[in-house]
């Protein structure tokens, strides 16, 4: 049971554009939503997160939108660049009583073209 | 920043034979670490949490025996997979998490090849 569903799967943006990445779950346990950037070959990197009682959370060009009575969330690049090619990955997490586990959506590979 | 490092980050092994990966929180403690496994353009998959001083919970269909995992002290837990087949290679990335934040930090992960 995938409880946390990313789309979509691969991105292409043009440079200076805006990258857009869809995340839903199911789980109303879940507490807090991070994402993560992940270069090839590499760890994934904390990017930005939010928790459920926010609806908008910005950080330099990272921007996370999150729509709790849809249980939606989604992370917005904007001014996208080259460097920003990599893959991300959408999570959430229960809480204490969930033992602080992370559940990690499928993964976006995004492109980023000059 | 929380930095984790990982140890080796790369291995290849012999099938048949184990090999240990470290993961250390080298600027602060870490009361519970994640061990997570990811095949190639896939997610990661988790498999334990490692617990300090106490023993590690696994995921449903991980095999405990196969991959042992201790939480020695507040800044070291090891994976050790034991009797390596092809199957088991992967990338090994393992997490920490600090007391009262949100946050988990990410090792930089470890690639098992098992020949």
């Amino acid at each position: 049971q995938q409880q946390v569903k990313q789309s979509p799967q691969s991105l292409i943006v043009q440079k200076g554009g805006i990258s857009i990445i869809n995340c839903a779950y199911e789980n109303t346990a879940f507490d807090y939503f991070p994402w993560y950037q992940q270069f090839p070959g590499k760890g994934p990197a904390l990017l930005i997160a939010i928790r459920p009682d926010v609806s908008e959370k910005k950080e330099g060009r990272f921007t996370i939108s999150f729509n709790k009575s849809a249980k939606q969330f989604s992370l917005h690049i904007m001014d996208s660049q080259p460097g920003d090619s990599a893959t991300y990955f959408c999570a959430a997490r229960k809480g204490p009583g969930g033992g602080n586990k992370l559940t990690f959506g499928t993964g976006t590979q995004l492109k980023v073209e000059l | 920043g929380a930095v984790v490092s990982q140890h080796p980050s790369w291995v290849i092994c012999k099938s048949g034979t184990s090999v240990k990966i470290e993961c250390r929180s080298l600027d602060f403690q870490a009361t519970t670490m994640f061990w997570y496994r990811q095949f190639p353009k896939q997610s990661l998959m988790l498999m334990a949490t490692s617990n300090e001083g106490s023993k590690a919970t696994y995921e449903q269909g991980v095999e405990k025996d196969k991959f042992l995992i201790n939480h020695a002290s507040l800044t070291l837990s090891t994976l050790t997979v034991t009797s390596a087949h092809p199957e088991d290679s992967s990338f090994y990335i393992c997490s920490a998490g600090r007391q009262s934040t949100d946050t988990q930090y990410f090792g930089p992960g470890t690639r098992l090849t098992v020949l």
